[in-house]
């Protein structure tokens, strides 16, 4: 898990603002995820990428852009176009080779608040 | 797609007693099943996992168990202690991961 970094831990965010939530990875990991956590929610995927240069929408894209430029590096904006982002976003990553690796490392998350 | 379902959402016992938390899936494709515990505010961290070709597995105080005809999967904990006490997801995929809604454990001293 410490090879998964999350910034900031907390962000405030005026009505309006788009904000980029960072995420970074040094696992060689070829897979990444966010994830949007609600209170007394479970995790829903908002975007993934399982290779650089490509992503795809999740349960719920609305609102959200996402890049993959390089490898170890997910960033997710969250738009003005998203009306309800106050939040807790976890990113993930996970190797695609198949065995042990399935499993999927979460950051430590980013709490996100609209003033 | 997949759709996962996680019972009870809410579960508090005594400690040392034991608990169980059920999952069940849709997917038959679905063929590995993680379990995450979540302390609050915190990252999800993997306590245990299955391979659809294991029928149980254990590492222990932690135990699960898969039926794949049923398409359910459960956790079990044993000799519960306070610090057990956090949110549990369980997980079904193939490729991309489907969670459950969590169960919050209280165990009381």
């Amino acid at each position: 898990d410490g090879g998964i970094t999350q910034s900031p831990k907390y962000l405030f965010r005026k009505e309006g603002q788009n904000v980029t939530l960072s995420c970074e990875q040094n696992l060689n990991h070829d897979a990444m995820y966010w994830y949007r956590q609600d209170p007394g929610q479970g995790l829903r995927l908002i975007y993934y990428s399982q290779i650089v240069n490509d992503f795809q929408k999740g349960d719920i894209a609305e609102g959200y852009s996402v890049s993959r430029e390089k490898k170890e590096s997910f960033p997710l904006t969250v738009t003005s176009a998203q009306k309800n982002p106050t939040a807790f976003y976890l990113c993930a990553s996970r190797r695609l080779a198949g065995g042990p690796s399935d499993t999927q490392y979460f950051g430590p998350g980013t709490r996100l608040t609209v003033l | 797609g997949e759709n996962v379902e996680q019972h009870p959402s809410t579960l508090s016992v005594q400690e040392g007693d034991s608990a169980v938390i059920k999952c069940t899936y849709s997917d038959s494709a679905s063929n590995y099943f993680p379990w995450y515990k979540q302390e609050l505010g915190k990252r999800p961290q993997l306590i245990i996992d299955i391979r659809s070709n294991v029928g149980e597995k254990k590492d222990q105080r932690i135990a699960v168990t898969l039926n794949k005809t049923a398409k359910h999967f459960s956790l079990h904990i044993t000799e519960t202690q306070p610090e057990d006490s956090a949110v549990y997801f369980c997980a079904a995929t193939r490729h991309q991961f489907y969670f459950g809604t969590g169960t919050s454990l209280t165990v009381i001293p």
